[in-house]
């Protein structure tokens, strides 16, 4: 299994400003993933980021909003940008298991004030 | 459309009795389903997943989840729940290893001593 640490791990933010969320895995993936846990709610996928090219964003997410990095194959960074109070959710990356499904980071408390 | 319907929101158990958190999907073709745990303030946990073959999984913590194709249904099961199993349970499923995932709303499940 993979080993996927993100920073920060919670942040308070103020609206209107913007946060970069990090992700790094131990070991050379293809695709990573992003996505969005509101309060109380399930996992929502927001992007696949493939080292190389452009995010492919799910419907209801744009590029604006959540822009994704991938310089290599361990690392990747989402940003929220010019955040609201409905963007206060757990951010979550996540790498696929060599045998299927998906193996994740602990997740990034965001809380927007 | 893709979906993933997990019908109880919060279930309680005694200690020591019997689970079973109930899992229907909506997928065009053949699913791979998988079942998450998640800890408060934690990261999702894989607790197994089915991708062909036995149609009885087993799983870590003592868990196993069976695959039924003919009620598209993927339950997962414990003989004797531990206080340690209060977590919040997610039941996902996607087209194949790629790893992104479309999940059910999950189930909280509570333990009484």
């Amino acid at each position: 299994s993979a080993v996927i640490s993100q920073k920060p791990s919670r942040d308070i933010c103020q609206r209107g400003t913007s946060l970069t969320i990090q992700c790094q895995v131990d070991s050379q993936v293809t695709m990573m993933f992003w996505y969005r846990q509101q309060p109380g709610q399930s996992l929502t996928l927001i992007a696949t980021a493939n080292q190389g090219s452009e995010a492919t964003y799910e419907s209801g997410f744009v590029i604006d909003k959540f822009p994704i990095s991938r310089p290599n194959l361990t690392f990747s960074t989402l940003t929220v940008s010019n955040m609201s109070p409905e963007d206060s959710s757990i951010y979550l990356c996540s790498v696929a298991g060599a045998l299927g499904g998906a193996f994740f980071g602990q997740g990034t408390r965001l809380t927007v004030v | 459309a893709q979906s993933v319907t997990q019908p109880d929101i919060h279930i309680t158990v005694s200690e020591g009795a019997s689970l079973e958190l109930r899992c229907n999907y909506s997928y065009g073709a053949t699913p791979y389903l998988f079942w998450y745990v998640q800890s408060p303030g934690q990261g999702l946990q894989l607790l197994l997943k089915y991708f062909s073959g036995d149609t009885l999984v087993q799983g870590i913590k003592g868990f196993e989840a069976e695959f039924k194709r003919s009620q598209s249904s993927f339950n997962l099961r414990k003989p004797s729940v531990h206080w340690s199993d209060a977590a919040e349970y997610f039941c996902a499923v996607s087209g194949g290893s790629q790893g992104n995932l479309i999940f059910g709303k999950g189930t909280k499940l509570s333990v009484k001593p």
